[in-house]
């Protein structure tokens, strides 16, 4: 069965903090895909980033950056220099040979 | 930029009645899905759709669900008699399904329906 464990629940932090959101998996595929998607207060779900089980390359995109260890299922996020405009509920997912898994979200709050 | 789009954004309704969500998948794409999220919880999977059939589902996708796509753009998800629990976020997504001949799995997901049962 795939799972996915989003263990922080909400998170606040002060701007121009740096913030990690943790994301642990489980699956028994030997090809799957994880996910980041951003949910801000007006509901949406923005796409983030995508990797793949057979690339564990970290990637940085501008303030965010993520680390992929597959030896830990572990696939987090870390957005460097935290603005206001970052509050949003933060989901990681999972998908192998089954739909998208999704976590159950890490809130962030950003304040000024 | 491409996007899914979602009709209408928020819908209120009386237990038993039936809706209709309405999306438009992006263009090109060749896979359809939808999902919901109750309020304060996660995204849970219902349905998804290649080639004019439903190709996955889950427990929560019984009889009063159904899709459609009854044109070349739209793609719609009834809910035959509502029940209170069905309150919830409704998103749509797609997804290319190919590109390169790899298999792409990013699902773009529409702004959601919110679905108010009362």
């Amino acid at each position: 069965a795939q799972k996915v464990t989003q263990a922080q629940t909400e998170i606040s932090v002060v701007e121009k903090e740096d913030v990690t959101l943790d994301c642990v998996y489980e699956t028994r595929d030997t090809t799957y895909y994880l996910f980041w998607y951003k949910q801000p207060p007006s509901g949406e779900l923005v796409f983030l980033i995508r990797r793949n089980s057979f690339d564990e390359q970290n990637e940085i995109s501008g303030r965010y950056s993520w680390n992929f260890q597959k030896s830990t299922s572990s696939f987090n996020f870390t957005i460097t220099a935290s603005q206001v405009v970052d509050s949003a509920v933060y989901f990681c997912a999972l998908r192998g040979n089954t739909p998208l898994v999704f976590g159950k979200g890490t809130r962030l709050s950003v304040i000024a | 930029e491409p996007e899914v789009t979602q009709t209408p954004s928020h819908q209120v309704t009386q237990m038993g009645q039936e809706v209709i969500l309405r999306c438009v998948p992006i263009s090109n794409h060749l896979y359809f899905y939808w999902y919901r999220q109750i309020l304060g919880q996660k995204v849970e999977f219902l349905v998804s759709f290649y080639n004019n059939e439903i190709s996955e589902k889950s427990e929560i996708f019984d009889d009063q669900f159904s899709v459609e796509r009854p044109d070349g753009s739209n793609f719609t998800l009834k809910i035959r008699s509502t029940k209170l629990e069905d309150s919830a976020m409704y998103f749509c997504a797609s997804s290319p399904g190919t590109a390169a001949g790899q298999r792409v799995t990013e699902a773009f997901f529409g702004q959601g329906t919110r679905l108010t049962v009362v």
